[in-house]
């Protein structure tokens, strides 16, 4: 069964620290894998995919099949950088969601 | 291009009362989906609609939720008779033919509140 975990609900760093959010998934297939965020009272908005493999706003995620994981890293954390984190896969129709970190930059 | 519209933004209902959600998609998306994200949960899949389509319904409890696209006019989440258990944040997405899950474009949300 298809299924995202997101460890962490709160992660709390210092201004210019590296930070990483943890996400692990689950899929029989060839998955493709999502990171959203939502900054405060905004709605959620694709921050990057890994089939693109780009780097969006200095975060980077690298997807590892051998660890069922798709990390987001970013080396140096900024205050603006503050918001609620989602890591979510592709279905067939849908997307499957973990339920998300808060990360909060510390200044 | 106004994006996903939602309205309204919040929504307080009385135990036993209807709720009507309304989801207008990104203009040139003919494709909605519906997600619900309850307290410390992440956001659940409900429903995949395209016009005057129900797609996918799998993720829609079986009773009291309905979810209709009409050819004209905006996507509707309906909850009758509504339980303090629905009260949760209901947004919708929308999509291009063909794009799927790539080309989602969330909406603000609806707060749902029961009392």
């Amino acid at each position: 069964a298809q299924r995202v975990t997101q460890p962490e609900k709160l992660l709390s760093v210092f201004k210019g620290a590296p930070v990483e959010l943890k996400c692990n998934y689950s899929y029989s297939g060839s998955p493709e894998l999502f990171w959203y965020v939502q900054y405060s009272r905004q709605r959620l908005q694709l921050l990057l995919r890994h089939i693109s493999r780009e780097s969006i706003k200095g975060f980077t995620a690298d997807l590892n099949k051998g660890e069922t994981s798709f990390h987001l890293k970013k080396p140096f954390a900024q205050e603006e950088d503050s918001a609620m984190y989602y890591c979510a896969l592709a279905g067939a129709n849908n997307l499957f969601f973990g339920t998300g970190t808060r990360l909060t930059v510390i200044p | 291009n106004a994006g996903v519209m939602q309205n309204p933004r919040h929504l307080v209902r009385r135990r036993g009362q209807e709720a009507r959600l309304r989801c207008s998609p990104m203009k040139g998306h003919s494709h909605v989906y519906w997600y619900r994200q309850l307290p410390e949960e992440g956001l659940k899949f409900m429903v995949y609609l395209q016009k005057e389509n129900i797609i996918d319904e799998s993720g829609m409890p079986k009773e009291r939720f309905s979810a209709e696209f009409p050819k004209e006019g905006p996507s509707i989440l309906r909850i009758q008779q509504v339980v303090r258990g629905d009260s949760a944040a209901y947004f919708c997405a929308s999509s291009a033919k063909d794009r799927g899950a790539i080309g989602y474009t969330f909406g603000s949300g609806t707060r749902l509140t029961v009392v």
